[in-house]
C-alpha cells in the first residue's frame, strides 16, 4: 500500500509571501499525483494533478506543484498567498495500474496572515 | 447542480442506532467511492463500487458496514450499530468508466454519534 507523508501540519504564512506545502510518498510503482484543498465543513476540491507529461503541473487558483520521481515528492507551492487560500491542503496517490483507491496524507493547515 | 450529491450533510445518530448515507454520482458516472475523514487526519479508502458490483472492498471495516450500489438510485453506505469511534465525515467521489483517477468528491456527510 501507498503512504503518503505531509510534513507540516500548519503553515502560517503572512498574505502576499510565498508559500510551499511539502509532500512526499512511498511508492515502487508508477503513480497519479493530487493536491485538494477543503474549506472549513466543505468538500474536497481539486487543485490540481499529475497524470503524466511535464513535471510540472499548473493548477487553479495560482497554485503550481512539481513532480520530482527521484525524491518522490510533489510539493504545492504558491508565489503569493491571499487571505481566501486559508484552508486544508490534502496530497493524494493512486496507482496508475489501478488509479482506484486514492490514498490521502493527513493534510496540511494553511493559514494565512492578514 | 451537476456534482456529486450526498445527504444528508450532518447526521446525528445514538449508540446503536443505524447510519445510512447516500450519494448520488455525477451524471453519466457509473463508478462510486467511499472515504471516510477521522478527525484530524486525512480521508481513508473504504470501498469501491460499480453499479450492482462491490469491485474493492478492502478499506471497509469487517463488521456493521456494507455499501451497494443498486441499478437504479444512490449509493448506499450502512452502518449498524454504531458506536462513538463512528464519527467521521463520510465523503463520497465518482468517476467516468475506464477513468478512476478523475475521482470528484461530494461535500460530506458528518456523522456524530451521541
Amino acid at each position: 500500500a501507498q503512504s503518503v507523508t505531509q510534513l507540516d501540519s500548519q503553515v502560517p504564512v503572512f498574505e502576499e509571501a510565498p508559500v510551499e506545502l511539502r509532500c512526499n510518498y512511498s511508492s515502487s510503482v508508477s503513480v497519479y499525483l493530487f493536491w485538494y484543498v477543503q474549506y472549513p465543513n466543505q468538500g474536497l476540491q481539486l487543485l490540481l494533478k499529475y497524470l503524466s507529461g511535464s513535471t510540472l503541473v499548473k493548477g487553479i487558483n495560482g497554485f503550481e506543484a512539481e513532480f520530482n520521481k527521484s525524491q518522490t515528492s510533489f510539493h504545492l507551492r504558491k508565489p503569493s498567498v491571499h487571505i481566501s487560500d486559508t484552508a486544508e491542503y490534502f496530497c493524494a496517490v493512486s496507482d496508475q495500474g489501478t488509479g482506484n483507491q486514492f490514498y490521502f496524507g493527513t493534510g496540511t493547515s494553511l493559514t494565512v496572515i492578514p | 447542480n451537476a456534482g456529486v450529491m450526498q445527504n444528508p450533510r450532518h447526521l446525528v445518530r445514538r449508540r446503536g442506532q443505524e447510519a445510512r448515507l447516500r450519494c448520488s454520482p455525477m451524471k453519466g458516472h457509473s463508478h462510486v467511492y467511499w472515504y471516510r475523514q477521522l478527525p484530524e487526519e486525512g480521508l481513508k479508502f473504504m470501498v469501491y463500487l460499480q453499479k450492482e458490483n462491490i469491485i474493492d472492498e478492502s478499506g471497509m471495516p469487517k463488521e456493521r458496514f456494507s455499501a451497494e450500489f443498486p441499478k437504479e438510485g444512490p449509493s448506499i453506505l450502512r452502518i449498524q450499530q454504531v458506536v462513538r469511534g463512528d464519527s467521521a465525515a463520510y465523503f463520497c467521489a465518482s468517476s467516468a468508466q475506464g477513468v478512476p483517477y478523475e475521482q470528484y468528491f461530494g461535500p460530506g456527510t458528518r456523522l456524530t454519534v451521541t
